[in-house]
């Protein structure tokens, strides 16, 4: 059975420090997706990366970047120099490669919730 | 490029009572994925739709069923509420047709309060 375990509830940081949001996956599959979305207070999860079990290449986007080992089972999501919009719940998600395409159910974190103070 | 859509935004129920909850996937998606968000926790999947049937379902009972239309849209309903089924309902849609793996993109939810 699959598993995303965040650690982590709740981060409080002041504007501009860099924070870290950890995740840790359980998963039987070789071929699986993961993800992170964020879910500000309107609701609404927001897509910012999708990974693949092949791909173990670091990504940066802006402030942004994740670190995906494979080794630890992890894929751990950095904000650099965080501002106050970044507040928000972030969830990290795992999907097994559906047989038509489609992924099959992404199976969620608890979240982690993220202040930022001005 | 309108994302998914889901109506309604909010919905007052009473214990017992019947809902449909609604979706329209994003412009060429064709896959519908449905989950609930209690407070506090992360989604939980409930079904995806593909080919206007239900491809997968996941631990939830049979109260809770849906459907999909040729044009993609869906519809989630649960009968006989139960005060435990007041959460935020999301529904997802991805491409599912394609050869390689999509992301899933969110609506922005229906939250339902059953009283």
């Amino acid at each position: 059975a699959q598993k995303v375990t965040q650690a982590q509830t709740e981060i409080s940081v002041v504007e501009k420090e860099d924070v870290t949001l950890d995740c840790v996956y359980e998963t039987r599959d070789t071929t699986y997706y993961l993800f992170w979305y964020k879910q500000p207070p309107s609701g609404e999860l927001v897509f910012l990366i999708r990974r693949n079990s092949f791909d173990e290449q670091n990504e940066i986007s802006g402030r942004y970047s994740w670190n995906f080992q494979k080794s630890t089972s992890s894929f751990n999501f950095t904000i650099t120099a965080s501002q106050v919009v970044d507040s928000a719940v972030y969830f990290c998600a795992l999907s097994e490669a559906g047989t038509t395409g489609a992924n099959s159910k992404l199976t969620f974190g608890k979240g982690i919730t993220l202040s930022v103070r001005p | 490029d309108a994302g998914v859509t889901q109506s309604p935004t909010h919905l007052i129920k009473t214990r017992g009572q019947q809902v449909t909850l609604r979706c329209s996937p994003k412009s060429g998606h064709d896959t519908v994925s449905w989950y609930q968000q209690a407070l506090g926790q992360g989604p939980q999947f409930i079904f995806q739709y593909y080919e206007e049937e239900e491809r997968q379902r996941g631990n939830f009972p049979d109260r809770f069923s849906g459907h999909q239309f040729p044009n993609y849209s869906s519809e989630l309903n649960v009968n006989a509420l139960l005060l435990g089924d007041s959460a935020l309902y999301l529904c997802a849609s991805e491409w599912g047709r394609g050869p390689i793996t999509d992301t899933q993109y969110f609506g922005p939810g229906t939250r339902l309060t059953v009283l």
